[in-house]
């Protein structure tokens, strides 16, 4: 069974561009999170999605940031513009429950640099 | 003060050596404490978690809770240098992560 995919592995962009980041949740995996480490700092949760909408998205930084599931399979997170302290690890997990008991799968993260 | 506070090492220990990482938290509104590892250019992988205080044991990994001192330990019995990585503590929900203690265990 394939495992939660990111997608690009590394993202180089300049301030003020846009990126938008991939995750693919593993089949049948009703909830999404994504997550993001900034280095040196804790791992930190962005939001969750129970298939397309938005269930608590009370850890998006600001409105640079838009996440998207359309259809509730993969899922999109856009930085526009995106600003110097948004570099960082993203990471994106999938489970099949919501309970704290469902396990979360990572996916191996995204790695952007802003420049 | 941070939710859930963790040493970040690195801590280094010889194989077969039973090695002790632990975690402070502050939010009382936690009931379950997760323990993930985290391989180089991986993602988090979950361990094991506890609900609440006490123990619990899977294989050679024992996590343990004390509710009344905030305090998460994870105890690795006979470790291997295939343990090598980052172990990250985390309190539910959404998860709170710890910044992460990195082992290396030297064969």
């Amino acid at each position: 069974e394939a495992g939660v995919t990111q997608f690009p592995s590394h993202s180089v962009i300049e301030k003020g561009q846009t990126v938008t980041l991939r995750c693919d949740p593993i089949s049948g995996h009703d909830n999404l999170y994504w997550y993001r480490r900034v280095m040196g700092k804790e791992i930190k949760f962005l939001l969750h999605f129970v298939k397309e909408s938005k269930q608590d998205e009370s850890g998006m930084p600001n409105n640079r940031f838009l996440a998207e599931r359309t259809g509730g399979t993969y899922s999109t997170l856009k930085v526009q513009p995106a600003e110097l302290e948004d570099s960082g690890v993203y990471f994106c997990a999938s489970s099949q429950g919501a309970r704290a008991t469902d396990t979360q799968y990572f996916g191996p993260g995204t790695r952007l640099t802003v420049l | 003060q941070k939710e859930v506070e963790q040493d970040p090492g690195p801590l280094s220990v010889p194989e077969g050596a039973i090695v002790s990482l632990n975690c402070t938290y502050s939010n009382s509104a936690f009931q379950y404490f997760m323990w993930y590892r985290q391989y180089s250019r991986k993602g988090p992988e979950l361990l094991m978690y506890t609900y609440s205080s006490g123990n619990k044991e899977d294989g050679r990994f024992t996590a343990q809770v004390d509710k009344s001192s905030k305090y998460i330990s994870l105890f690795i019995r006979d470790s291997q240098p295939s343990d090598s990585a980052t172990y990250l503590c985390a309190g539910n929900t959404p998860l709170v992560f710890g910044k992460g203690t990195r082992l290396s265990v030297i064969a």
